[in-house]
């Protein structure tokens, strides 16, 4: 079937202003992450969850960043209060299963670009 | 926990040449090394991995090799194409993980026809 969504796929928001970035992960993918890679840069770790449990949301650099996946399926990622320095753009990958042998497959990416 | 060193950053070749990335990872647990190639503006894609297991493994024009011992694990790109440029990130699944990855910071290679 169809390979990770993302949506929108750039995003411009003035600085202070909130934001919400979807992902939709292949169907009967088990684990969703959450990735920010900057210019230039490797992706970043921001957060995963297995099924609709959140089980590891150490790379959220504040407490600005808010992620969900209510029904184990869509996720979404929110900024509050964007800041210059969240401009990135944002990677979502699903996996099979969340251990062992199972690769990561990535979307096209969210480039948000905070003014 | 886990750290993951890549180089060369930049790496340009001829066509035809072999072009070789290594990378070098800190967590002995970890067990598992992919290699993705991203294309300007496009989403990373897995080209091949290897698990803690295997020491090499090959696919085609591309090869990985993994040296536990030393904890580094290497990229081999033979018989370079145009369509070979791109950036290629290797990673690396930490202990306890659960999944996640942790990627080097990228070497952007680039074949000259």
């Amino acid at each position: 079937g169809a390979g990770v969504s993302q949506s929108p796929r750039y995003k411009v928001a003035k600085r202070g202003q909130d934001v919400a970035l979807r992902c939709d992960p292949i169907s009967g993918h088990v684990s969703l992450f959450w990735y920010q890679q900057a210019l230039g840069q490797g992706p970043e770790f921001l957060t995963y969850f297995q099924n609709e449990a959140q089980l590891d949301k150490s790379g959220l650099p504040s407490d600005r960043f808010f992620a969900e996946r209510p029904e184990g399926s869509v996720s979404t990622l929110k900024i509050q209060r964007t800041q210059q320095e969240d401009s990135a753009v944002y990677l979502c990958a699903s996996s099979l299963v969340g251990t062992g042998n199972s690769p990561l497959h990535f979307g096209n990416g969210t480039r948000l670009t905070v003014t | 926990g886990e750290n993951v060193e890549q180089h060369p950053s930049t790496l340009s070749v001829q066509e035809g040449d072999s072009a070789v990335i290594k990378c070098t990872y800190s967590d002995s647990a970890s067990n598992y090394f992919p290699w993705y190639k991203q294309e300007l503006g496009k989403r990373p894609q897995l080209i091949i991995d290897i698990r803690s297991n295997v020491g090499e493994k090959k696919d085609q024009r591309i090869a990985v090799t993994l040296n536990k011992t030393a904890k580094h694990f290497s990229l081999h790109i033979t018989e370079t194409q145009p369509e070979d440029s791109a950036v290629y990130f290797c990673a690396a699944r930490g202990r306890g993980s659960q999944g996640n990855l942790i990627f080097g910071k990228g070497t952007k290679l680039s074949v000259k026809p």
